[in-house]
């Protein structure tokens, strides 16, 4: 069964630096999205992007992150310059359309120091 | 902006109960999930719905538009079905944006 892939499984980082997360979406999929999860808290969205561009993003969603899709299979999230409130788990998901089931990736563990 | 409550929002079972998880939402959406989080953190998507009822295979998932409500019932529980338990909801206007309940961890005892 086709599945989203994140990697890596998890990035320690120090504060300041800039770091890029990957995912492979399912390859049919057009729509894709990152979300995050502080630890213990509930899952939100950052950004939503389609037709190479952004569709929605989140008030979270500031300057400092960058989203892309650089070739034909990877979609990437890029925090420019990370603070410690940045250590989260990010998912990466897909879907086929909007407003249908997204497929969520395993999730990048950012830990900044 | 939507408000997703759950309930409970721990929940303890013995195997081969019947469970019942809440979802509650303040704004009128396009669709309702329902996830899994394992508790290594990967997240499944078990339903979408937006009317009615849907099941899959022990899950049944229901909603109410009028009353802005939604149950997920998992029957004859299993051990294997300890996991965090998420309701999301998709803003009508929106395309794509979903928003969090806190989820319902349930823990199933043998």
């Amino acid at each position: 069964e086709p599945e989203v892939t994140q990697t890596p499984s998890h990035q320690v980082t120090q504060m300041g630096q800039e770091v890029i997360l990957r995912c492979v979406p399912i390859s049919n999929h057009l729509y894709f999205y990152w979300y995050r999860q502080i630890l213990g808290q509930k899952v939100e969205f950052l950004v939503s992007f389609y037709n190479n561009e952004i569709s929605e993003k989140s008030e979270i969603f500031d300057d400092q992150f960058s989203v892309e899709r650089p070739d034909g299979s990877n979609f990437t999230l890029k925090i420019r310059s990370t603070k410690l409130e940045d250590s989260a788990m990010y998912f990466c998901a897909s879907s086929q359309a909007p407003r249908v089931a997204q497929y969520f990736g395993p999730g990048t563990r950012l830990t900044v120091l | 902006k939507n408000e997703v409550e759950q309930s409970p929002q721990n929940l303890t079972a013995q195997e081969g109960e019947f469970i019942t998880i809440n979802c509650s939402y303040s704004v009128g959406i396009s669709a309702l999930h329902w996830l899994q989080q394992h508790p290594g953190g990967g997240i499944v998507s078990l339903f979408m719905l937006s009317s009615g009822k849907k099941k899959h295979g022990r899950l049944i998932a229901t909603i109410n538009i009028q009353e802005k409500h939604s149950s997920l019932h998992i029957t004859a529980s299993h051990p294997r079905d300890s996991a965090v338990y998420i309701c999301a909801v998709g803003n009508t206007g929106t395309a794509s944006k979903l928003t969090f309940g806190t989820g319902t961890r349930l823990q199933v005892t043998l």
